[in-house]
């Protein structure tokens, strides 16, 4: 079975400033995807960054990239340049690449100030 | 293109109940996956519909039961309810039954009193 850990329930960022929030998963495959998602108030989750396992160029969309590694089974994400809409829970997730569910971990609140 | 529907937002229900949750897939997919969050924790997989054919279970008991209709939306039915149920359910629709390409819906609250 898949786990999937984010040890920062709660973290913090000044408006325009750089946060890096992080996971650690444990699995046995050797394929697999990695994600991140966010969740606001609106209870919507919405897919921030993909990774596949296979790849080893770091993804990046925009202000968000990852830091991917597979030996330390580690995927921490970065985001620059934090905006007052990216204050949400951010969840970690796993999911094997023949298979179709996914493993959340617990989530870090982010709160970005002003 | 529409997104992922689900109804209602909100309900309470009393311990021992039934309740139905809904949930109409974006236009185009053809799979639907539900997820419980519990307050404060991360999604749990509840299970999965592929062409109206459940496609995987999470760790839940045999109340957790579904369906998913000919025009691929799909219902969640938890019978005798319990206190723990009280959650967040999230359901999910995609192009087949892989990982990505999951659009979300904003969720039903349910609350067992």
């Amino acid at each position: 079975a898949q786990t999937v850990t984010q040890s920062q329930p709660e973290m913090s960022v000044q408006e325009a400033e750089t946060v890096t929030l992080s996971c650690t998963y444990d699995t046995s495959e050797s394929d697999y995807y990695l994600f991140w998602y966010k969740q606001p108030p609106s209870r919507q989750m919405i897919l921030v960054i993909r990774q596949e396992a296979y790849k080893q160029q770091n993804a990046t969309e925009n202000r968000f990239s990852v830091n991917f590694q597979k030996a330390a089974k580690s995927f921490s994400l970065k985001i620059s340049d934090s905006q007052l809409g990216d204050a949400a829970m951010y969840f970690c997730a796993f999911s094997t690449f023949s298979g179709s569910r996914l493993t959340f971990g617990e989530g870090t609140q982010l709160t970005v100030n002003p | 293109e529409t997104g992922v529907t689900q109804s209602p937002t909100h309900l309470i229900k009393t311990r021992g109940q039934q309740v139905t949750l809904r949930c109409s897939s974006q236009s185009g997919h053809n799979t639907v996956s539900w997820y419980q969050q519990a307050l404060g924790q991360g999604p749990q997989f509840i299970f999965q519909y592929y062409r109206e054919e459940e496609n995987g279970r999470g760790n839940f008991p045999p109340r957790f039961s579904g369906l998913q209709f000919p025009n691929y939306s799909s219902e969640l039915n938890v019978n005798a309810l319990e206190l723990d149920d009280s959650a967040l359910y999230l359901c999910a629709s995609s192009l087949h039954a892989v990982p990505y390409g999951y659009t979300f819906g904003s969720g039903t609250r349910l609350t067992v009193v």
